[in-house]
């Protein structure tokens, strides 16, 4: 059974530093990778998503890698600011069987203070 | 622009009195899923319809049921909510089953049990 972590759970960090948001999965066999934001108490909106083929896809200050092999995942975030403050949530795909469904992580919580 | 609609956005019911979450789509999609995700925990997929077809997941509880009258709307009944219950139910679409198919989610419902 796939199992997705997200390591921290929570991170605080200053206005305009960079960091990186990890997720791992146990089951290498996937078909893509996708990174979600959540707002508290709203729905997830997609930030990246990274076919199995792929090492890294990029949008704006949001640069994503895959490395299947390891079962790894960052989402790093440049220049952090204020408004990037929310949940971030992993997602993968398997690459057989049922491969619509969606495994989660629990997600990292992250506030950008300025 | 074409969406997905959730209502109400927060729901109050009371322990044992059956409730029911709404879920409208604009973009005409064949598939829409039901996600239960409780408190800092991960999106759990309940079931999915792909067009009037109903999936549902092994461990989704009997007292969840579902229904799609048509194309755009997919409704969430929940029988007897207890406390248990109370969560973030949030409704997503895709054009077809599979991997290859993003999923689109609309903002949420959040339940609260009293």
């Amino acid at each position: 059974k796939q199992e997705v972590t997200q390591i921290p759970a929570a991170l605080s960090v200053p206005e305009g530093e960079n960091l990186v948001l990890n997720c791992s999965f146990t089951d290498s066999a996937i078909y893509n990778l996708q990174w979600f934001r959540q707002d508290p108490g709203k729905g997830l909106t997609s930030l990246l998503l990274i076919q199995s083929s792929q090492r890294e896809q990029t949008s704006g200050r949001l640069n994503a890698s895959l490395d299947k092999s390891s079962g790894r995942s960052t989402l790093y975030i440049a220049a952090s600011q204020p408004g990037d403050s929310a949940t971030y949530l992993c997602a993968v795909r398997p690459s057989g069987g049922s491969n619509y469904k969606l495994t989660f992580g629990k997600g990292t919580l992250l506030t950008v203070n300025p | 622009d074409a969406m997905v609609i959730q209502n109400p956005r927060y729901q109050v019911t009371q322990f044992g009195k059956p409730v029911t979450l709404s879920c409208s789509q604009t973009l005409n999609h064949n598939v829409m899923y039901w996600y239960q995700q409780k408190s800092s925990q991960a999106p759990k997929l309940l079931f999915h319809y792909y067009d009037k077809d109903f999936n549902n997941e092994a461990d989704t509880p009997d007292n969840f049921q579902s229904r799609r009258p048509n194309t755009s709307f997919c409704f969430l009944d929940i029988r007897s909510p207890g406390l248990g219950d109370a969560a973030m139910y949030l409704c997503a679409t895709s054009p077809d089953l599979g991997a290859a198919y993003e999923q689109y989610f609309g903002p949420g419902t959040r339940l609260t049990v009293t």
